[in-house]
C-alpha cells in the first residue's frame, strides 16, 4: 500500500521568510501528487497537482510554487511567507487510473 | 465549476443514534465520490468510494449512497459510537480531470 512522508510536520515561520515543504511516497511508481491546504474553519483547497516529472499545475494564483523534481517527490515552495499562508498543508498521491486517494499527515505552518 | 456543500456544518448525537451526512454536488459530471474521515490535526482517511455507475457502497456501519442526477450522496452511519467523532468529508472527482474537488466537511461529536 501507498505510504506519504510529510515533513516537517510543524512549522512556525516569519513573514517574508521562505519555505519549503516536502512530501515524498513509497509503495507506488508514477503517482500523481497534490498539494492542498486546508484553512481554520475552510474546506480542503487544491495548491498543485502534478501528473509527471516536471509537470506542474496550479489551482490559485498565489505566491506559492510546486516542483517535482523526482517521481515520488513533490515539494512546495515559497520565497516569501505572507500571514495568509497559515495554515495545514497536505500532501495527497493517486492513480491516473485508480481511484483513491491517499493523504499524508499533513504540516502546520503558522507564519507569524 | 464544481461545488461541493455539505450539511449539517456541525452535528452533536448521544451514543446509539443512526445518523445521516448530506453531501450535494453542483455537475453531475463526476468520475466518483468519496467520502474521508479526518481527525484534528490529521490527514484525512478514505472512508468509501462510490464510482459514477454506483449508487452505494457499504463497510461495516458505513453505507454511502449515490444519485448523481441529482447532485446528491449521504453518509449513513449506524450505531453510533464516540470513536467515530471526527471531521467528515465529501469529495468529488469531476469527470476527465485528476484531482478531487471537496465539501467543508460535518464535525460529528458522538456524546456517551
Amino acid at each position: 500500500s501507498q505510504t506519504i512522508h510529510q515533513w516537517p510536520a510543524t512549522l512556525v515561520q516569519p513573514v517574508g521568510s521562505p519555505l519549503s515543504l516536502e512530501c515524498t511516497v513509497e509503495g507506488t511508481s508514477n503517482p500523481n501528487l497534490y498539494w492542498y491546504r486546508q484553512a481554520a474553519g475552510r474546506g480542503l483547497q487544491l495548491l498543485f497537482y502534478s501528473v509527471g516529472i516536471g509537470q506542474i499545475s496550479s489551482e490559485v494564483p498565489q505566491n506559492l510554487s510546486a516542483s517535482r523534481p523526482q517521481d515520488r517527490q513533490f515539494i512546495l515552495s515559497s520565497k516569501k511567507l505572507l500571514l495568509s499562508d497559515s495554515g495545514f498543508y497536505l500532501c495527497a498521491c493517486g492513480q491516473a487510473s485508480g481511484n483513491t486517494i491517499y493523504f499524508g499527515e499533513g504540516s502546520w505552518l503558522t507564519v507569524v | 465549476k464544481q461545488e461541493v456543500t455539505q450539511i449539517p456544518a456541525a452535528l452533536s448525537v448521544p451514543e446509539g443514534e443512526n445518523l445521516v451526512l448530506n453531501c450535494s454536488f453542483t455537475d453531475s459530471a463526476i468520475y466518483n465520490l468519496q467520502w474521508f474521515r479526518q481527525d484534528p490535526g490529521k490527514g484525512l482517511t478514505s472512508l468509501l468510494l462510490i464510482q459514477s455507475s454506483q449508487r452505494e457502497q457499504t463497510s461495516g456501519r458505513l453505507n454511502a449512497s449515490l444519485d448523481k442526477s441529482s447532485g446528491r450522496s449521504t453518509l449513513y452511519i449506524a450505531a453510533s459510537q464516540p470513536g467515530d467523532s471526527a471531521t467528515y468529508l465529501c469529495a468529488v472527482r469531476p469527470a476527465g480531470f485528476q484531482k478531487l474537488v471537496f465539501g467543508t466537511g460535518t464535525r460529528l461529536l458522538v456524546s456517551p
